[in-house]
């Protein structure tokens, strides 16, 4: 069974910093995801991703299979940007939905 | 048009009653799934169905049960409630394995 590991598990930064959230799992994966919950309790799916790299607004989100390693960045942080950042892997061990969730990063971005 | 919806929002009740939560996604999807998140907001798959297979994770109680009357709907019954289901419970869907679309999240509270 894949072990996901986040890091940081809470982050606070001042608005306009560049943010680097990491994810680390330890067996090959088919593909993984960044999700995003909002306090209001919303998840929101930001990325799926199997290699290289992905740009969506101020959201980079990269994976380096080889090191099975993931990072999600955030450029420009604004508060709206607050919320938990969560990482799944996707892989055959992952149970009924083949994903396997990391414990989230707490992200607060100060004005 | 909300993607996937879940009702109730929020659900409070007594130990040892039946409830359900319904969900409905409209986006076209052949697989639905439910989660539970806990007090630590760490996200667990419970069920997933893709209309040939339902998968169940082997910790979930067999109180707990998934019923599909159609490809757009998922709901989720529990029986003889207990004070530890009291959660969040996500609706999802997606095609295939790709990424996950979320529901609002139905908030239960046992008493």
């Amino acid at each position: 069974k894949n072990e996901v590991e986040q890091s940081p598990q809470n982050l606070t930064a001042q608005e306009g910093e560049f943010i680097t959230i990491n994810c680390s799992y330890s067996v090959g994966i088919s593909a993984l995801h960044w999700l995003q919950q909002h306090p209001g309790g919303g998840i929101v799916s930001l990325f799926m991703l199997s290699s290289g790299k992905k740009k969506h607004g101020r959201l980079i989100a990269t994976i380096n299979i080889q090191e099975k390693h993931s990072s999600l960045h955030i450029t420009a942080s604004h508060p709206r940007d607050s919320a938990v950042y969560i990482c799944a892997v996707g892989d055959s061990g992952g149970g009924a939905d083949g994903l396997t969730f990391g414990k989230g990063t707490h992200l607060i971005i100060q004005p | 048009d909300t993607a996937v919806s879940q009702t109730p929002k929020y659900l409070v009740t007594q130990m040892g009653n039946d409830k359900s939560i319904k969900c409905e996604q409209n986006l076209g999807h052949d697989t639905m799934y439910w989660y539970k998140q806990d007090s630590k907001k760490f996200l667990k798959i419970m069920f997933s169905y893709n209309n040939k297979e339902l998968i169940i994770n082997e910790t979930v109680p067999n109180r707990f049960s998934p019923k599909s009357p159609d490809k757009a709907h998922l709901n989720l019954h529990i029986n003889s409630l207990e004070l530890g289901d009291s959660a969040v419970y996500f609706c999802a869907s997606s095609q295939g394995s790709t990424r996950r679309y979320f529901g609002p999240g139905t908030r239960l509270t046992v008493t």
